[in-house]
């Protein structure tokens, strides 16, 4: 079966401070990695995703992913973050079989 | 804006009553999903739709039905709910079930369970 734990649930920081979320998985078979964020009041929108190739991984409003296999980590990063990058990230992994398993999530403030 | 449309966004039902919630899509995905989220949480997986056909059902409890009437519709049909199924139910789309294929996910429908 698959996990995925996400290190922190809650993290504070200012803006153009830089931001790293961690998250590791246990999956047995291909590994297909998502991050999505879910801004206040809005959808689920998807930040960037690894299936196979470069493990360095770019998505959108600047944010970056990168997978390291020996560690079983799909970490996420942004250099320098925005007020408006307050919400909360969610890690995921899905399966062959459309199973879509997502963390626990971690919430972002920015701070002005 | 999300292209996966969910409606309603708000349903207030009391525990005899039947409802449904709906979900359209019209990117020509071939799977659909319903997850059902509660406040600070991640989604959890209720069921998969590939090819119109139930192919994943998470032990769902029968007071939840789902049913997908083509391609680009999917339904939840709700009977005989009680207070702890009030949570956000999301629904989402992906082009294929596939691994590699992310979710679309709609905006929700908020259900408080009376």
């Amino acid at each position: 079966a698959q996990s995925v734990s996400q290190h922190n649930h809650h993290v504070i920081l200012s803006e153009a401070a830089s931001l790293e979320l961690g998250c590791n998985y246990s999956y047995g078979g291909t590994v297909n990695l998502f991050w999505y964020v879910q801004y206040p009041g809005q959808h689920l929108q998807l930040l960037l995703k690894y299936f196979s190739g470069d493990p360095l991984v770019k998505g959108i409003k600047g944010f970056e992913a990168e997978f390291i296999k020996s560690k079983f980590s799909f970490n996420l990063r942004k250099p320098s973050v925005q007020w408006s990058d307050t919400a909360e990230y969610f890690c995921a992994v899905k399966d062959s079989w459309g199973k879509l398993q997502f963390g626990a999530g971690t919430q972002v403030v920015v701070t002005p | 804006d999300t292209e996966v449309t969910q409606t309603p966004k708000h349903l207030v039902m009391g525990m005899t009553n039947k409802k449904s919630l709906k979900c359209e899509q019209h990117m020509g995905h071939r799977a659909m999903y319903w997850y059902k989220q509660k406040a600070k949480k991640p989604p959890e997986l209720m069921f998969v739709y590939s090819y119109e056909k139930l192919s994943i059902n998470e032990s769902v409890p029968s007071r939840f039905s789902p049913e997908c009437p083509n391609s680009s519709l999917l339904n939840l049909h709700l009977h005989a709910l009680q207070p702890e199924d009030s949570a956000l139910y999301l629904c989402a789309s992906s082009q294929d079930p596939g691994g590699n294929s992310p979710l679309h996910f709609g905006n929700g429908t908020r259900l408080t369970v009376t």
